[in-house]
């Protein structure tokens, strides 16, 4: 069965230093994996997602999240966190026949002055 | 804005009370979700739409149905309400055809208070 975890439920990182969202999926066939950002009293928003083709995914707001098979990973990063990344992080996964999205847990990141 | 519209955006009610919360796809979204986020269970998926027709079932109880009617807006009853119950229901919308790969577009949610 497909299944999404999210290491870590709360993640705490200063103004300027490197942001970094774990997410490791299970699936039996190739996946499509998507990062999704809620802030504070808004719904769910598209980051970024994998499809097919480069592995290496550029988002909005400076996240990328790179597919590795081997690893069944699709952790998200940005270089440099803003005050304003403050937010709940969902990874997400789907597939090819499937008609749902699984979502992980959350990672609620915070930002330090 | 992500063009899904849910209504009402907050709503208080009491124990064994029923409710009906409603969703406007984005213009031309065939599909429709349903999804549950709470404090202690997360989000949860509850119930997916296609163009009218049920596709794919979650975590939804008994007490809970949905329907997606001819416009393709569609409503979630709930019924019988328990302090349980009490969560952000958000419904979502993707676009025409059966991509695995497609964005699912969230509304702001509707906020459910049971007392």
């Amino acid at each position: 069965a497909q299944s999404v975890t999210q290491l870590g439920s709360h993640v705490s990182v200063s103004e300027g230093a490197l942001v970094l969202l774990r997410c490791n999926y299970s699936s039996s066939v190739p996946p499509y994996l998507f990062w999704y950002v809620q802030y504070p009293n808004q719904g769910l928003q598209l980051l970024l997602k994998y499809t097919t083709g480069a592995t290496l995914v550029k988002g909005i707001n400076g996240f990328e999240a790179e597919f590795k098979k081997s690893e069944t990973s699709f952790h998200l990063t940005k270089p440099s966190a803003h005050m304003s990344d403050a937010a709940e992080y969902f990874c997400a996964v789907s597939y090819t026949g499937g008609f749902k999205t699984i979502f992980g847990a959350g990672t609620r990141l915070f930002v330090k002055a | 804005d992500s063009g899904v519209t849910q209504t009402p955006k907050h709503l208080i009610t009491a124990t064994g009370q029923r409710v009906t919360l409603r969703c406007s796809p984005r213009s031309g979204d065939l599909s429709v979700y349903w999804y549950q986020q709470s404090l202690d269970q997360g989000l949860q998926f509850l119930i997916q739409y296609y163009n009218g027709e049920e596709r794919a079932k979650g975590n939804i109880l008994e007490r809970f149905s949905a329907q997606q009617f001819p416009d393709l807006h569609s409503e979630l009853n709930l019924s019988s309400l328990e302090l349980g119950d009490s969560a952000l229901y958000f419904c979502a919308s993707s676009a025409p055809g059966q991509t695995a790969g497609n964005t699912i577009y969230f509304g702001e949610g509707s906020w459910l208070t049971v007392v």
